[in-house]
């Protein structure tokens, strides 16, 4: 059973802080995917790493960044937190075929 | 440019009512097309895809290429099917994901 799991599922941080949010796949997939969860927009991806040290922006990448060291994880930075980057954060793995496997979200307020 | 739009954020059915949940797109090539769910307090799980024709929880879903659509289908709604429905599409090197904004179903007892 595939298992994505995140670092935390509630963060609280002030504005300009750095934020660090952390994503593990158990599985050996290669493609990772970053998204924000937002009422009335939907899911809209942030990054994607499709190998370690690989990456691509998605359609709103503006004020983070990533990082993929190992091929199992995955990590969002914030480098400086505003309010508008509050949010529910979903990280996903995919297999070779099309289907995503979600974590569990982490659900960040910035003040 | 949005390339899956659903166009209702709401959906009230009665239990034992047919329900459809709508979802269109705009792509050049051959997308593939996914519906996932998320019940309340759980992870965004995929729900089926239109490449397995399959038929999961008697929900399916056709793609229709000349009118560019993906509409989700259950003949008779249950009230376990309450959850968040998200249309989603991706393109041909199965990078990039693009979803819709969600449609809230909720099923009346």
């Amino acid at each position: 059973d595939v298992k994505v799991t995140q670092s935390s599922r509630y963060l609280v941080k002030r504005t300009g802080e750095k934020v660090f949010l952390e994503c593990v796949q158990d599985m050996d997939h290669e493609n990772m995917f970053w998204y924000r969860q937002d009422p009335g927009l939907g899911l809209r991806l942030i990054y994607f790493s499709y190998d370690v040290k690989m990456k691509e922006k998605g359609d709103i990448p503006e004020g983070y960044s990533v990082s993929r060291e190992k091929k199992e994880r995955f990590s969002l930075i914030l480098e400086s937190a505003s309010t508008n980057q509050t949010s529910m954060y979903l990280c996903a793995s995919k297999d070779s075929a099309y289907e995503q496997y979600f974590g569990p979200g982490t659900r960040l307020t910035v003040t | 440019a949005q390339r899956v739009t659903q166009p209702e954020k709401l959906l009230s059915v009665f239990k034992g009512a047919p329900v459809e949940l709508k979802c269109n797109y705009s792509y050049s090539g051959s997308p593939e097309l996914f519906w996932y769910v998320q019940y309340s307090r759980q992870r965004l799980q995929l729900l089926l895809r239109h490449i397995s024709r399959e038929s999961i929880k008697g929900f399916t879903a056709d793609l229709n290429k000349g009118e560019t659509s993906f509409h989700l289908k259950k003949p008779f709604a249950q009230e376990e099917d309450s959850a968040m429905y998200y249309c989603a599409l991706s393109g041909m090197s199965g990078n990039q994901f693009y979803f819709g904004t969600g449609t809230s179903l909720t099923v009346i007892p």
